[in-house]
């Protein structure tokens, strides 16, 4: 049984810039979700997929979006860079909503 | 919306002691879930217990364990034996049940670092 995969593992980017984030789900999971982790802070839901569609969204602006693959992987993607986007980005994959399974994350840094 | 509280920023513990991680939550709902996750310097968010709402008994996994208060929206995590290896952050987690559809929104509380010296 394979974990969550994510790809990079760490990001710097420059302001105005956009960035694409990766991730492998688990084996057997259908359902993707984003999370954003601000230094020292719980992490912050962005988004859901479920059937390669955005099935729930956080407090995010429109910048922040996403897609699913036929095989459950999924892409985070920013737009706009700005320097509050400094972040953890983590990866929870699961089964419906039962047993999320976290990625370690991409540690995205914009100067 | 939901609400999630850890009023504990920092705790430490001696090696083979027990402490105990605070967490109270907000909500309207009646069918949900609460986790306790923890997250070492290796930054994957690694599930320690699961409770379901409507189980009046209290999770327990092994050294972990929780004392679930509906009525008070209480949700503490207590850790037997404390080893070097419990140091790690830990977040207080809610999850909505919702039901036949696949939608579900973890809030996570401020999370509380806890150091297990020898």
């Amino acid at each position: 049984e394979t974990g969550v995969t994510q790809s990079p593992t760490h990001l710097i980017k420059t302001r105005g810039q956009q960035v694409t984030l990766r991730c492998s789900s688990q084996s057997g999971h259908n359902t993707v979700s984003w999370y954003q982790q601000a230094l020292g802070q719980g992490p912050q839901f962005i988004f859901q997929y479920y059937r390669e569609e955005e099935n729930g969204r956080g407090n995010f602006p429109p910048r922040f979006s996403g897609l699913q693959f036929p095989n459950y992987s999924s892409e985070l993607n920013v737009n706009a860079l700005e320097l509050d986007d400094s972040a953890l980005y983590l990866c929870a994959s699961s089964l419906h909503n039962y047993g999320y399974t976290f990625g370690s994350g991409t540690r995205l840094t914009v100067v | 919306a939901q609400t999630v509280t850890q009023s504990q920023p920092e705790m430490s513990v001696q090696e083979a002691e027990t402490v105990t991680l605070s967490c109270t939550y907000d909500t309207s709902e009646n069918n949900y879930y609460l986790f306790w996750y923890k997250q070492p310097p290796s930054r994957q968010m690694i599930l320690v217990i699961r409770q379901e709402a409507y189980k009046q008994q209290n999770a327990t996994e092994n050294r972990f364990s929780v004392n679930f208060q509906k009525a008070a929206k209480s949700f503490s995590l207590k850790i037997s034996d404390s080893q070097l290896g419990d140091t790690a952050m830990y977040f207080c987690a809610f999850l909505q049940n919702a039901g036949g559809t696949s939608y579900g929104k973890l809030t996570f509380g401020q999370g509380t670092i806890l150091t297990v010296h020898p």
